[in-house]
């Protein structure tokens, strides 16, 4: 089992609705959870981070943590092309790295 | 302070030369980080370093990898007698991490393209 797993996509929604993203991982000792965004050819850049179970929003986004199920989640809403990307999910591991899951593309089409 | 920085962005070598990468992290940080990425994969965990000490590497490194922070500061990674397999982007991060300092996560450089032919 991989430490962080991703549905790869992708995932087409149209202009203006909510892109649902979910993560779930395996170390249940994990307190940090991380979205970044990665356009092509880019590197990641970091949007959202989240600690504690329940929502956190900023802006069109909102990360969502459940520790008990192991699940992490990101909502955008009011999808906009400039949204189009892979978005990978991240997770703090033995207290000292980073680790990924593969990204799940996301395209938004106008 | 202009965030990660990595050098070069691009690099083309014949396999079985050696090349060598530089990462310049954000002067306050204290964690500096090297990944690789593969297309289509997210970011592989390679190596970490804490000041000047090296304290984990990934059983992805092969002996033919080395990375270096001499003076805490920036960091370089080298590949040996490169494969074609080493094609990858590989990316530097850095953070701010302590005991009671809360982890906002790592700041990636824009990477270097690494091209074996």
């Amino acid at each position: 089992q991989k430490e962080v797993e991703q549905n790869s996509g992708p995932l087409s929604v149209p202009e203006g609705a909510i892109a649902s993203l979910n993560c779930t991982y395996s170390d249940r000792g994990s307190q940090s959870f991380f979205w970044y965004r990665q356009y092509s050819g880019k590197s990641p850049e970091l949007i959202m981070f989240i600690y504690s179970n329940g929502d956190k929003e900023d802006g069109r986004f909102t990360a969502q943590l459940n520790k008990a199920s192991q699940y992490v989640s990101l909502l955008i809403r009011d999808s906009q092309p400039s949204d189009s990307a892979t978005y990978l999910c991240a997770v703090i591991v033995d207290g000292n790295k980073l680790v990924f899951g593969a990204g799940t593309i996301l395209r938004v089409k106008s | 302070d202009t965030g990660v920085s990595q050098d070069p962005r691009h690099k083309i070598t014949k396999r079985g030369q050696n090349v060598t990468f530089r990462c310049d992290p954000i002067s306050e940080h204290n964690r500096l980080y090297w990944y690789r990425q593969t297309l289509g994969q997210g970011p592989e965990f390679l190596t970490y370093f804490q000041n000047e000490a090296q304290l984990e590497k990934s059983r992805l490194l092969s002996d033919r990898f080395s990375a270096e922070r001499p003076k805490g500061s920036f960091s370089t990674l080298e590949i040996q007698r490169t494969e074609q397999g080493d094609s990858a982007m590989y990316l530097c991060a850095s953070s701010l991490t302590g005991t009671g300092v809360a982890n906002y996560g790592y700041t990636f450089g824009s990477g270097t393209r690494l091209t074996v032919v």
